[in-house]
């Protein structure tokens, strides 16, 4: 399967602790987006890059959030200090460059639950 | 800031039947991408379909349509010949032609096609 990939796909944590998500985009894809979605809402987004670099962050990701896509290729997602408020299914999508045609492919996601 | 709507939380529909999603934004742009996508029960976001607000034809693929209608900012997805593998739940995501393919997606409808 070449699809995007999430690990974990379900994280339970306690509160004030941190936890990490990766994402393994298709591989000939240099974007790579990161969205949240809560219940009954839809994805809102949180942070994208190009290769490595990271050229967006939402006014949603707060300090205790960052971001990191070392080579290019996968990604992680941390969350430090979580907060019962960061419950949420977390997504990564890819595309590849130029276009601008909006065609994201999304992983499964990885859904957080903070008790 | 762009907005997206969709005032449907839920809709039900037998099989076979026709079926239309209501969808509405807000914007200050004149050119920009509207689009439909699928989110099966526990299975990644897909997309459906892709409107062009320069297009002034529909978009259509194979059993799915839109109706656009740029000056009351109204992009509806029809599906036709509904079948049970459309259940789903389905977000409209609007995004200015830039760099970053950052979509704003609505809150979605849950599409539930019964036997």
């Amino acid at each position: 399967d070449t699809g995007v990939s999430q690990d974990p796909r379900h994280k339970i944590t306690k509160r004030g602790q941190n936890v990490t998500f990766r994402c393994d985009p298709i591989s000939e894809h240099n974007r790579l987006y990161w969205y949240r979605q809560t219940l009954g809402q839809g994805p809102e987004f949180l942070t994208y890059f190009q290769n490595e670099a990271q050229l967006e962050k939402s006014r949603l990701l707060s300090d205790r959030f960052s971001a990191e896509r070392p080579k290019g290729s996968f990604s992680t997602l941390e969350i430090q200090r979580t907060e019962q408020g960061d419950s949420a299914m977390y997504l990564c999508a890819s595309s590849s460059q130029g276009g601008g045609t909006g065609e994201l492919f999304f992983g499964e996601g990885s859904r957080l639950t903070v008790l | 800031a762009q907005t997206v709507t969709q005032s449907q939380p839920e809709m039900s529909v037998q099989e076979a039947e026709t079926v239309t999603l209501s969808c509405t934004y807000d914007t200050s742009e004149s050119n920009y991408y509207l689009f439909w996508y699928k989110q099966p029960p526990s299975r990644q976001m897909i997309l459906v379909i892709r409107q062009e607000a320069y297009k002034q034809q529909n978009a259509t693929e194979n059993r799915f349509s839109v109706n656009f209608q740029k000056a009351a900012k109204s992009f509806s997805l029809k599906i036709s010949d509904s079948q049970l593998g459309d259940t789903a739940m389905y977000f409209c995501a609007f995004m200015k032609p830039m760099r970053a393919q950052k979509l704003v997606f609505g809150q979605g409808t849950r599409l539930t096609i019964n036997p």
